[in-house]
């Protein structure tokens, strides 16, 4: 089944403790994002990746990492979580960056 | 950037009720989907729709680009229904651009 899976699907974490949240697309999809979505503020993306090694930041890089060593895998780390990185993560993967996105289950992030 | 502007915010119907909900859009895009995000917060696709007319099922949608604008149709809705449809578009390679949503309860 052509999915994207994002892990884990809940996190509570402490300020200050480092963390990823990995993300899986079996689409063979070059261009894969993040985004966040909060309250009064909808979704906005964090960072994408057009193919390998390709990054990019979108509108709210601030606090967050990514990497892109291979096609299917585009993991979110947060070096140093902050409450303010408390929100409901989203991947999504397209073929490029043009056509159909398909994104992941969410993950629920919250950081005390 | 482009701006997108859902209507109505809220909606609130009976089961079996139809209902449209609109999309419009500031300018020329290459990429517009409907999703529904349900109580459980996935965001599921609902429709790939650029332009022209799908249907799938109880659903459909229509785009007319050069009207910048996109409806999403829901016919003899249900329970099921019920959550937030966000419209979301997109101008050549570059984000997905997301209205703030319709959120639709439909009541027993």
């Amino acid at each position: 089944e052509a999915q994207v899976t994002q892990n884990p699907r809940y996190l509570i974490t402490v300020t200050g403790k480092k963390l990823t949240v990995t993300c899986s697309q079996n689409m063979n999809h070059e261009y894969m994002s993040w985004y966040r979505q909060d309250p009064g503020l909808g979704l906005r993306q964090i960072y994408y990746s057009m193919n390998v090694e390709a990054t990019d930041k979108g509108d709210v890089p601030e606090g967050y990492k990514v990497s892109r060593k291979e096609k299917r895998n585009f993991p979110l780390i947060l070096e140093s979580p902050s409450p303010n990185q408390t929100s409901l993560y989203f991947c999504a993967s397209s073929l490029n960056g043009i056509t159909e996105a398909f994104f992941g289950q969410g993950t629920r992030l919250t950081v005390v | 950037g482009i701006q997108v502007e859902q209507s109505p915010p809220d909606l609130i119907l009976q089961e079996g009720a139809n209902s449209t909900l609109r999309c419009n859009f500031s300018d020329s895009v290459n990429n517009l989907q409907w999703f529904h995000q349900n109580p459980w917060g996935q965001l599921i696709n609902l429709f790939y729709i650029p332009s022209g007319t799908k249907q799938n099922g109880r659903l459909s949608a229509t785009t007319v680009a050069t009207e910048r604008y996109s409806l999403l149709y829901i016919s003899s809705s249900q329970t099921t229904d019920s959550g937030v449809y966000f419209c979301a578009v997109r101008q050549g390679a570059q984000k997905l651009v997301f209205g703030q949503g319709t959120r639709l309860t439909i009541n027993p």
